[in-house]
């Protein structure tokens, strides 16, 4: 596509429940990257991806997270048994690779009530 | 491991005058810097990225920003503000393709233009 996507915009959700986050690349580009926003703070690494292969999870706080992009494309970030602390923004980017800077998608905007 | 510190969480500034947004880092190797701008609402935008070579770097919107190897610092600037400048600001380090071009980002600095 045009743009890197996100979806949903904004998810509400019970504590306890799981969610999954959607990202839409743009095409062709080959790494993935996911990034967590609290407010008032600049984005944080969360883990990143090339093609399908994941390359890096240091970021993922703990086992509650994880992420997959299992045919190189599209990526879900998962988070078992949400908790409130987990209420953020959270990004989605997408580069060509090297050092050329990435794509933002607009976020997921997820709250744990 | 690398850390990028904004002093200023906010920048008031009057459309027209010029404005700095003030960025340094800390990194035991070459890096590779970045400017983001965020708009309300919207994702994150690249305004521009030192990467080698000329340490003056103009992007997008009239800024450009200076690497300063010795001070560790990577100023950005705009000679003019505008009433739509106003977003926020943010400075990101890499450390080249080893760390998989992973960015640390810096707190942000909100600039605000008013009239």
């Amino acid at each position: 596509g045009a743009g890197v996507s996100q979806s949903p915009r904004y998810k509400v959700t019970k504590r306890g429940q799981d969610v999954a986050l959607r990202c839409d690349p743009i095409s062709g580009h080959v790494s993935l990257y996911w990034y967590r926003q609290a407010l008032g703070q600049g984005p944080e690494f969360l883990t990143y991806f090339n093609y399908e292969a994941q390359q890096d999870k240091s970021g993922l706080p703990n086992d509650r997270f994880s992420a997959e992009r299992p045919e190189g494309s599209i990526s879900t970030l998962t988070i078992q048994r949400t908790e409130q602390r987990d209420s953020a923004m959270y990004r989605c980017a997408s580069s060509l690779g090297g050092s050329m800077g990435y794509t933002f998608g607009s976020g997921t905007r997820l709250t744990v009530v | 491991a690398q850390s990028v510190t904004q002093l200023d969480s906010q920048v008031p500034v009057f459309e027209e005058a010029p404005v700095e947004l003030r960025c340094n880092y800390s990194s035991s190797v070459s890096v590779y810097l970045f400017w983001y701008v965020q708009y309300p609402n919207q994702g994150l935008q690249l305004l521009l990225k030192y990467l080698s070579g000329s340490t003056l770097v103009k992007g997008i919107n009239g800024f450009e920003a200076e690497f300063n190897k010795s001070q560790t610092s990577f100023h950005l600037r705009k000679p003019s503000v505008h009433i739509s400048d106003t977003a926020e600001y943010f400075c990101a380090v890499s450390v080249g393709t080893g760390g998989g071009n992973k960015l640390t980002f810096g707190t942000g600095t909100q600039l605000k233009v008013e009239l």
